[in-house]
């Protein structure tokens, strides 16, 4: 079983969509969780953190944690097409010595 | 403008020789890391560094070494490049170890 589990895709929604991104993790001391946005031929950034069971919102994205369950959701409401890239999970602790460790990512492509 | 900085941005190489990829980032942040990236594979830790002076093995560091003499810097050398060295490179620091990431740009290495 892989530490970090995404869905590969590609994930396809039409514009002004709802975008639902999904993340597994083995390690369940696993404390903090990111999701991280990687444009083609460019290099991963942050967009979102969450640390605590629930939803942290920010903007048109929502993180959802859901730690008995070890699963970790993105939400991008109102999709547009410059949110077609891949989004990458990444979960301290799951790699252990505090480090993060990646999943290998959804490709998200939006559709006008 | 406070970030990573990676170079070259991209080089061919010839198998069996000597290549170090240089990492400086401005923030003075305490962890830095050394990634590859692959299709498929996704993001792979090579070696990290939780602070100036010490360095530690990721998953796959075989074929490569760090140091990191000071807070600013963290080269990457392979000492005899071979064919599956051939990737995406990705430096990356955080203010502590497993806290949210910020990326360099990459550097696109191809060994012949």
């Amino acid at each position: 079983q892989k530490e970090v589990e995404q869905n590969s895709g590609p994930l396809s929604v039409p514009e002004g969509a709802i975008a639902s991104l999904n993340c597994t993790y083995s390690d369940r001391v696993s404390q903090s969780f990111f999701w991280y946005r990687q444009y083609s031929g460019k290099s991963p950034e942050l967009i979102m953190s969450i640390y605590s069971n629930g939803d942290k919102e920010d903007g048109r994205f929502t993180a959802q944690l859901n730690k008995a369950s070890q699963y970790v959701s993105l939400l991008i409401r109102d999709s547009q097409p410059s949110d077609s890239a891949t989004y990458l999970c990444a979960v301290n602790g799951a790699g252990g010595y505090q480090k993060v460790t990646f999943g290998t990512g959804t490709k998200l492509q939006v559709i006008p | 403008i406070a970030g990573i900085t990676q170079a070259p941005t991209s080089q061919i190489l010839a198998a069996g020789r000597r290549m170090t990829l240089r990492c400086t980032q401005d923030m003075r942040h305490n962890a830095m890391y050394w990634y590859r990236q692959d299709l498929g594979l996704g993001l792979r830790l090579i070696h990290y560094s939780n602070t100036a002076g010490t360095t530690g093995k990721g998953e796959v560091p075989d074929g490569y070494s760090v140091s990191r003499a000071n807070t600013d810097d963290f080269p990457l050398t392979l000492a005899s490049a071979v064919p599956s060295q051939t990737s995406v490179y990705f430096c990356a620091s955080s203010p502590q170890v497993g806290q949210p990431q910020h990326f360099g740009d990459g550097t696109r290495l191809s060994i012949l």
